[in-house]
């Protein structure tokens, strides 16, 4: 089972680049999330799909979009990026059809915006 | 707002025990969870505990809650060097979002 599976692992950007982080998982899972990991402040939630079909800000969603494609993949883009949005990138799913249950990550994208 | 605070750093030998702390905010969290992360690699789910349960046991690792104090542990006995790893304190707010702590790195002592 591939699980949850992102790409790239690692990327480098000039400031004012644009790209897109993919990621899609073979659970059947509903709901799927993107979390960026910084030193010192543990994971902070972006943007999250309780569903196919809908997507919803999180905590840090500033510079950020989201594109919910279907039931499996979920993707983040920057337009425009910049330095402060060099950091590791985690998707995940969420387990059962609830609100609540285990979440299952990606090996993470280590982005740096120059 | 929600927010769970977890110390950033912590040491001990191999074959004692470990201690984890964390203290959370939100009082109606369902589940309270304990992910591990290794070196260059996602996070795990290591454990959890429901929220209406003061203690949990599986194999070394005891979780213990204190619902009062919204504090949260995790004991891992007879640590091993394969234990070193970023553990992750997070509560379940219900509204399909998990809020994490900023992760305590455990170092092992041969």
């Amino acid at each position: 089972n591939a699980g949850v599976t992102q790409t790239p692992k690692f990327q480098v950007l000039k400031t004012g680049q644009s790209m897109t982080l993919q990621c899609a998982q073979d659970m059947n899972h509903n709901s799927m999330y993107w979390y960026r990991q910084d030193p010192g402040m543990g994971l902070r939630l972006i943007y999250y799909s309780a569903s196919e079909g809908t997507t919803d800000k999180g905590e840090v969603p500033n510079g950020y979009n989201v594109s919910r494609l279907n039931k499996r993949e979920f993707s983040l883009r920057l337009e425009s990026a910049a330095p402060s949005q060099t950091s590791v990138y985690f998707c995940a799913s969420l387990s059962g059809t609830g609100r609540t249950g285990e979440l299952f990550f990606g090996e993470g994208s280590r982005l740096t915006v120059l | 707002g929600e927010d769970v605070e977890q110390s950033l750093f912590l040491s001990v030998r191999e074959g004692d025990s470990s201690v984890i702390n964390c203290t959370y905010t939100d009082s109606s969290s369902t589940y309270l969870y304990w992910y591990k992360q290794e070196p260059g690699a996602g996070l795990q789910l290591l454990t959890y505990i429901f929220s209406n349960m003061d203690m949990k046991q599986d194999q070394r690792l005891t979780v213990l809650l204190n619902k009062k104090d919204k504090h949260l542990s995790l004991r891992i006995a007879d640590t091993q060097t394969g234990d070193s790893a970023i553990y992750f304190c997070a509560e379940d707010t219900g509204g399909f979002k998990t809020i994490f702590g900023a992760g305590t790195r455990l170092f092992v002592k041969a």
